[in-house]
């Protein structure tokens, strides 16, 4: 089955400090990847989604890759900024368009020390 | 002007109730589904409706009812409560052909 493996934390940086956290998967196909970020007591907001091998996926200053080689999909940001604490999921679909729910990771707590 | 808006936004209840969690989206999506974030954030899928059919229904206790009156709702009627069902329950939606979903801001279960 598939499955995705990320780094638990919780991860604590400075201000203006690079982050990276790092996302693994395991799938029967080609997955789309997507990271998701829920700020503290709200829902799941799409990140960034990358939909094939090599796509970079970005938005508000974060990046990620696909890179189908070493399947993997970890995020970074150059730059962190105290609005940038919160959980960071990454998840995958496999459904092609599909009604499948996404396969998420375990979560990633951000805690950014002004 | 809320893509997928869930109801109530807290529930707290004793064990043994019989409780009803309502999601609506207006982004016109076909499919919705009905996930549940445990206690260590860890987030997994319950059902899926695909133009209000079934197409998803996971290792869930036959307690948990979800119901699609129309394509546009997806509510999640929970029978006799127990303090496990204790969770955040998230809705979301997505079109057929696409895959990225689009989230609700989520019920807070909690059980006494």
């Amino acid at each position: 089955g598939n499955s995705v493996t990320q780094m638990e934390g919780p991860v604590t940086l400075s201000e203006e400090a690079f982050l990276t956290i790092n996302c693994t998967y395991t799938a029967t196909g080609y997955p789309s990847l997507f990271w998701y970020v829920q700020y503290p007591g709200e829902g799941l907001q799409l990140l960034l989604k990358a939909t094939k091998a090599d796509d970079k996926g970005s938005n508000k200053g974060f990046e990620a890759t696909y890179r189908k080689e070493t399947t993997s999909f970890h995020l970074e940001k150059g730059s962190v900024q105290v609005s940038d604490s919160a959980v960071y999921f990454c998840a995958l679909s496999d459904s092609g368009g599909g009604a499948d729910g996404l396969t998420f990771g375990k979560g990633t707590h951000l805690i950014i020390q002004p | 002007d809320t893509a997928v808006s869930q109801t109530p936004k807290y529930l707290v209840t004793q064990m043994g109730n019989d409780k009803s969690i309502k999601c609506e989206q207006n982004l016109g999506h076909d499919t919705m589904y009905w996930y549940k974030q445990d206690s260590k954030k860890f987030l997994k899928i319950m059902f899926s409706y695909n133009n209000k059919e079934l197409i998803i229904n996971e290792t869930v206790p036959n307690r948990f009812s979800p119901k699609s009156p129309d394509k546009a709702h997806l509510n999640l009627h929970i029978n006799s409560l127990e303090l496990g069902d204790s969770a955040v329950y998230f809705c979301a939606s997505s079109q057929q052909g696409e895959e990225t979903q689009y989230f609700g801001p989520g019920t807070r279960l909690l059980v006494l």
